[in-house]
């Protein structure tokens, strides 16, 4: 069965740093590239970051550009997101989503449950 | 950066009604790169239809998408109980992918 599953969520004061995980089984994880999209309280979904399927291009929304930073780690099948400069806008559930190609470009075919976090003093 | 419109924001229907959901694109999708995902409540969303109207594995014939260039439909050919959730469309034709604001369906 292909599955995702994201942790590391958690309730941080703004300006904390916080590193989001995702642990990825039943598909050939380094044939395709991996996404994180998050959603805040009660709106819609924005996509946050990708990475291709070696590790070698990295895309970013303008709203974390500069501050979060996506990493893989294909030996072990995860896939982390570092998140430096918190803001209360951060505040969301983060989810972790397989991107049905390498390249990072696609449309995002299997989601995990999603991490929550929190940004607020 | 492409703008997708999903209006209205909430539709309704009775179960075994037809829906059809819109969605606009700020710009021409030249390859029509568009997907439909669906989310339930206190769940993650989950891929309908992606290339435009491809429906994706295990999705029932009863969801299809179709469109072009900046108009997109998703329809519900009979709604069942449990189709009324949130419904998202996705472009992956820009540079960066963009979601529209989603469109409820309610009983």
């Amino acid at each position: 069965e292909v599955q995702v599953v994201e942790s590391g969520g958690d309730l941080v004061q703004p300006g904390a740093f916080l590193r989001l995980s995702c642990a990825a089984s039943g598909f050939s994880f380094s044939s395709y590239a991996m996404n994180w999209v998050r959603q805040a309280p009660g709106k819609g979904l924005e996509w946050v970051s990708a990475i291709s399927n070696n590790g070698g291009s990295t895309y970013y929304a303008d709203s974390v550009k500069g501050r979060f930073t996506i990493s893989r780690d294909n030996s072990r099948n995860t896939v982390s997101l570092h998140m430096n400069s918190l803001r209360d806008e951060d505040t969301a559930i983060y989810y972790c989503a397989k991107d049905s190609g390498w390249s990072g470009h696609s449309n995002f075919d299997c989601w995990g449950q999603g991490t929550l976090v929190t940004v607020s003093s | 950066e492409i703008v997708l419109t999903q209006s209205p924001g909430t539709l309704s229907f009775s179960p075994g009604e037809r829906a059809t959901l819109s969605c606009r694109a700020s710009q021409s999708l030249t390859r029509s790169y568009l997907a439909w995902y669906q989310q339930k409540l206190g769940q993650a969303p989950r891929l309908l239809i992606y290339a435009a109207s491809t429906r994706a594995t295990g999705i029932p014939d009863r969801f299809s998408g179709s469109g072009s260039g900046t108009d997109f439909t998703l329809t519900i050919s009979r709604l069942e109980p449990e189709d009324f959730a949130v419904y998202y469309c996705q472009q992956y034709d820009g540079s960066a992918p963009t979601f529209g604001g989603g469109a409820k369906v309610e009983i």
